[in-house]
């Protein structure tokens, strides 16, 4: 069965204090990693997907890369408003679009 | 160009009710799936459809139900409604096996 374990469940940072989020993955064939951004009471917001181990994807203050068992997302000089759950979600090759989802990880940046 | 929207917002109703979820896709999105959002957890995927039928189920019971229009847009109906069937519910559309957007989501809260 297809899973994902994301850690911390829950980050403090002050603001401009770098760090990393993680998501492990257990996958019968990946089609493609998804990272998502959520506020509280609102959908997710597509960030990226990665599709294949060594790819990297940019956008503004955040970064994520993906190996064969996990993906990192790089969050560099944090501001407040970067402040949200980040869901890592996997979609198999076999079969159709599901995405299975791990349960996030909370991050508050503090000014 | 106008995203995934969802309708009502915010619905309450009391146990044993039958419940209707309204989504609209994205303009060129073909796909719709549903996914289930309980408080502090990931969305769980519900159901996905495509060419007015369901291609792909999760482990929901039968209470839930959908359907998909001619014009792509899509309903989410739960009957005999539990109280633990008070969550966050998202629809997501995509063009094909494409990226899944998100939208705003509905939150059902049984009484």
């Amino acid at each position: 069965e297809d899973q994902v374990t994301q850690s911390p469940e829950a980050l403090r940072l002050q603001e401009g204090e770098s760090s990393s989020l993680n998501c492990s993955y257990t996958v019968s064939g990946l089609r493609g990693l998804f990272w998502y951004r959520q506020d509280p009471g609102k959908g997710p917001e597509f960030l990226f997907t990665l599709y294949s181990a060594g790819e990297e994807k940019e956008k503004e203050r955040l970064k994520a890369t993906l190996t064969k068992k996990e993906s990192f997302l790089h969050i560099t000089a944090p501001k407040p408003e970067d402040s949200a759950t980040y869901l890592c979600a996997v979609q198999a090759k076999t079969g159709f679009q599901k995405l299975v989802f791990g349960t996030g990880t909370r991050l508050l940046v503090s000014p | 160009d106008a995203g995934v929207t969802q309708s009502p917002t915010h619905l309450i109703k009391t146990r044993g009710q039958q419940v209707t979820l309204r989504c609209s896709p994205k303009s060129g999105h073909d796909t719709v799936s549903w996914y289930q959002q309980a408080l502090g957890q990931g969305p769980q995927f519900i159901f996905q459809y495509y060419e007015e039928e369901e291609r792909q189920r999760g482990n929901f019971p039968d209470r839930f139900s959908g359907h998909q229009f001619p014009n792509y847009s899509s309903e989410l109906n739960v009957n005999a409604l539990l109280l633990g069937d008070s969550a966050l519910y998202l629809c997501a559309s995509s063009l094909g096996t494409d990226t899944q957007y998100f939208g705003p989501g509905t939150r059902l809260t049984v009484l």
